[in-house]
């Protein structure tokens, strides 16, 4: 069973359009998380959700908007896309509170990325 | 705010060298340390953690790290390298009493091992 899932894998697309990516997880945490990351590796953090409630949005432009129907998803909506936007996002999940008898663990468990290629 | 460094971006050795890669990170408090290991054209993968107790930690495929609260540092080590090891690792940090939603990534450090 896959912990973490994201859909697409691949996405190319043109600028301008608008397209959007789905994560799933289904370890029962309560926190969900989007990751950029560059062409040189690099890892930044976009967004984080706990409990569906939006706890981190780091200075990412407004055509990214992150949505959490519940906290088992997070999806990541791009309006207008760019050429700068061409990277690979991850999602990941993590436990930080103790409901539903969960123990806190920190530790990010990482979807297997989607390449967005944009022309 | 917590912040991680890591000194090296990209290590070449030999098959059944020994690796250490460097990790520094910059924060007062009780700190969470990890690291991650992704292979090429796959996720982030948890390699070993610390939380608390033993600052020597063992994680999977033989890696260790070793958590030296006075000079900030949480090396990754392993004794005899293989050609599989080749990756990117990434070292991260997370305070729990400030920010335990945060997960601070270092840029990462690329390993390339020569058969």
């Amino acid at each position: 069973d896959t912990a973490v899932s994201q859909t697409p894998k691949y996405l190319v697309t043109q600028m301008g359009n608008d397209k959007s990516i789905k994560c799933e997880q289904n370890l029962g945490h309560d926190t969900m998380y989007w990751y950029k990351q560059d062409s040189k590796k690099f890892l930044k953090i976009m967004f984080s959700y706990n409990n569906k409630e939006l706890i981190i949005n780091e200075t990412v432009p407004n055509r990214f908007s992150p949505k959490s129907p519940d906290k088992a998803h997070l999806n990541l909506h791009i309006n207008s896309l760019e050429l700068g936007d061409s990277a690979v996002y991850f999602c990941a999940s993590s436990q930080l509170g103790t409901s539903g008898g969960y123990a806190p663990s920190y530790e990010q468990y990482f979807g297997p990325g989607t390449r967005l290629t944009v022309t | 705010a917590q912040s991680v460094s890591q000194h090296n971006h990209h290590v070449i050795l030999s098959e059944a060298a020994s690796l250490e890669l460097g990790c520094n990170y910059s924060y007062g408090g009780t700190v969470n340390l990890f690291w991650y290991v992704q292979y090429p054209g796959q996720h982030l993968q948890l390699l070993l953690k610390y939380f608390s107790g033993d600052p020597l930690v063992k994680g999977i495929k033989g890696f260790e790290a070793e958590f030296i609260k006075s000079k900030f540092s949480f090396n990754l080590r392993k004794p005899s390298v293989q050609w599989s090891d080749t990756a990117e690792y990434f070292c991260a940090v997370n305070a729990p009493y400030s920010s335990a939603s945060k997960i601070i990534f270092g840029s990462g450090t690329r390993l390339s091992i020569r058969p």
